[in-house]
């Protein structure tokens, strides 16, 4: 079966970097796009962006480019979504989701990031 | 960017009702759209996809219909397991989800 698991929650300060991961399995991790999504507390989803996995080639959302960084490890199976300097706006859960066709067919279980002074 | 549009954005209804959410696009996006499910707590849960292909292993009572920019995702008969917030997808360019719609026990 096609699973997407992703790091556990984080608490962070403002100021500090994060990188959070997503490791798929079952599957030709290549062959699929990773999508990201936020959910700002209560709030509906976000689309942030995507990154080929087999290239590591991105396409984000404009209102995310240049606060987050989208990459990939092809050798473990895994993407990952990085800030250098956090906002408490950025406070929010995040998933990852295998891009089939550009929709999300399988999603993961969701980060938590919470960032606070 | 296109704005994606739901309506209602809470619906009240019970066990065995016929619902319908209505999803409308600033601009055309052919059929490229998808319905997504999602309870408290959980990630989202692909339905629909492509305006109106089901989804492998989603009951047949949902489905979807729809082209350019109005659609409708239907729940032909409520189940228990139904009550959830549903959104909508455009992919056509970049992409953008609808605010949601919460449905609701009456």
């Amino acid at each position: 079966e096609v699973q997407l698991v992703q790091s556990g929650a984080e608490v962070k300060k403002p100021g500090e970097s994060l990188r959070i991961s997503c490791k798929g399995s079952e599957y030709s991790f290549t062959s699929y796009w990773i999508t990201w999504v936020r959910q700002m507390p209560g709030k509906g989803l976000e689309w942030m962006g995507k990154i080929d996995p087999s290239d590591s080639y991105t396409n984000y959302n404009p209102s995310f480019q240049g606060h987050v960084t989208f990459s990939a490890d092809k050798s473990i199976s895994t993407a990952y979504l990085q800030w250098s300097s956090l906002k408490a706006s950025d406070t929010a859960m995040y998933y990852c989701a295998r891009s089939s066709s550009n929709h999300e067919d399988y999603w993961g279980q969701g980060t938590l990031v919470t960032v606070s002074s | 960017d296109i704005q994606m549009t739901q309506s209602p954005s809470t619906l009240s209804a019970s066990v065995g009702d016929r619902v319908t959410i209505t999803c409308r696009a600033s601009e055309s996006v052919s059929n490229w759209l998808a319905w997504y499910q999602q309870k408290p707590g959980k990630a989202p849960k692909l339905l629909v996809f492509k305006a109106s292909s089901l989804e492998n292993g989603v009951p047949s009572r949902f489905s979807g219909s729809g082209s350019g920019t109005e659609f409708t995702l239907t729940i032909s008969s409520l189940q228990p397991d139904d009550f959830a917030t549903y959104y909508c997808q455009q992919y056509n360019r970049y992409s953008t989800f609808g605010q949601g719609t919460k449905l609701e026990i009456k």
